[in-house]
Parts: C-alpha cells; sequence; structure tokens
C-alpha cells in the first residue's frame, strides 16, 4: 500500500541554503496533508499542514506547497539551519476530521553547517 | 505546553505474553490513536478511538490488539499474546477533531519481543 510516498530517502544540504522535501499521493480522497519531523528515538512533532483548497502554506521558515493537479506536495526550509537535520514525513488524511493519517516512508534530511 | 505521554519507553517481553502499553494524551483532544513503526519502515496506523468506541482499525489490529480508556484520562494498547514481529515502537497521539486534522505524537514506548 504506497498511498504516499517520498521517493528520496536522504536529503543532504548546506546551512543557509533551501531543502525541498518531495511528497506525492495516489488516492484523490486525501484532503488534508500534513508534515511531521522526527528524531531518533522520538514521536513524530507537527510541523505544518494545508488543506487541499489551498495550494500554499507559509509558518516561518517552513512552507508547504501542493499541487492537487499531479498529486504532489512539498515542504520547503528557508533557511535550513543544522538543528532541521531529522528525518521528515508527509502524511495525508481523507475527508473526515478524526480520520487515520497515512504516513510517506520519510526522507532523512542532514543540513551541513 | 501540554503533551501526550507515554509509558514504558521500553517493554522487554517474552513471546506469547501480554503486554499493555499506556497513553496519557492531551486533556482536550478528543480523538485517540495508535501506531505503530517497525524499525526501518514507515509509521503505520493501527487504530482510532473516539467517543469510547473504537471509530477505525487497521488490518493489523486483530483479536490480540485491543484499546481501552478506562478512567477519561489513560488511553492503553493491550497485545494479548505477543509475536516476534510486534516488535516496533508504539506511537499514541491525539486529535482535537472540530475541524482540525492535526495529531500530536507522544515520544513512543519501544516494544521488544524475543
Amino acid at each position: 500500500d504506497q498511498q504516499v510516498k517520498q521517493n528520496s530517502p536522504s536529503l543532504s544540504v548546506q546551512e543557509g541554503r533551501i531543502s525541498i522535501l518531495n511528497c506525492d499521493y495516489t488516492n484523490s480522497m486525501f484532503d488534508y496533508f500534513l508534515w511531521y519531523k522526527k528524531y531518533p528515538a522520538e514521536g513524530p512533532t507537527f510541523l505544518i499542514s494545508i488543506s487541499s483548497i489551498k495550494d500554499k502554506n507559509e509558518d516561518g521558515r517552513f512552507t508547504v506547497f501542493l499541487n492537487k493537479s499531479a498529486k504532489h506536495l512539498s515542504l520547503h526550509i528557508v533557511p535550513s539551519q543544522p538543528g532541521d537535520s531529522a528525518v521528515y514525513f508527509c502524511a495525508a488524511s481523507a475527508n473526515n476530521q478524526g480520520g487515520k493519517l497515512i504516513f510517506g516512508q520519510g526522507t532523512e534530511l542532514s543540513v551541513k553547517p | 505546553e501540554p503533551e501526550v505521554t507515554q509509558t514504558p519507553s521500553h517493554q522487554v517481553t517474552q513471546m506469547g505474553q501480554e503486554v499493555i502499553l499506556r497513553c496519557v494524551p492531551i486533556s482536550n483532544h478528543l480523538y485517540f490513536y495508535w501506531y505503530r513503526q517497525i524499525l526501518g519502515q514507515k509509521v503505520e496506523f493501527l487504530v482510532s478511538f473516539y467517543n469510547n468506541e473504537i471509530s477505525e482499525k487497521s488490518e493489523i489490529f486483530d483479536d490480540q490488539f485491543s484499546v481501552e480508556r478506562p478512567d477519561g484520562s489513560n488511553f492503553t494498547l493491550k497485545i494479548r499474546s505477543t509475536k516476534l514481529e510486534d516488535s516496533a515502537m508504539y506511537f499514541c497521539a491525539g486529535g482535537k477533531g472540530q475541524g482540525t486534522y492535526e495529531q500530536y505524537f507522544g515520544p513512543g514506548t519501544r516494544l521488544t519481543v524475543t
């Protein structure tokens, strides 16, 4: 079951540059998308979300873009900082509040000083 | 800022034994979930719980699994007879609902079945 896919297992970026993490989905019923950050031995931490009625949502250094026609979303981190180094998961939910989240496999981001 | 807490942080058990994983969700959350992550794999949904009953469960959540919210604050996951393949990180999560979809996760319990 690969409804949510993150095709890049890892990404390395220089401090101060932009990090772009990508996510694709197949289920047209998904109407809400979330990004989580996870450190080893910790639970996922909610970062930012976007509803399917929008194409962009911004929160400080983090911006999520949604392209519904391509079933693609991306997370931009600008400027990247060493503390951003973690595994980033994209997750999706289908048109009911309280519904389960379907996660991608995650992308490990490494921000080098 | 309120947090989801989980105990124990690490549980080692022998195959066939029962385990209970405990969670204290954030007090104003109405929806509760268990997820698990087998080492190297994605986070997988197990079960959701709302209004004191299961609202959805995955194929993984078979008769060996059960959930309870016995006292309005704790939320537990019981595995009746553990198998080697139950070894994973188990995460409790909660959400407010009310038009929001965000779920907030606890730190997890690492379950090791030997």
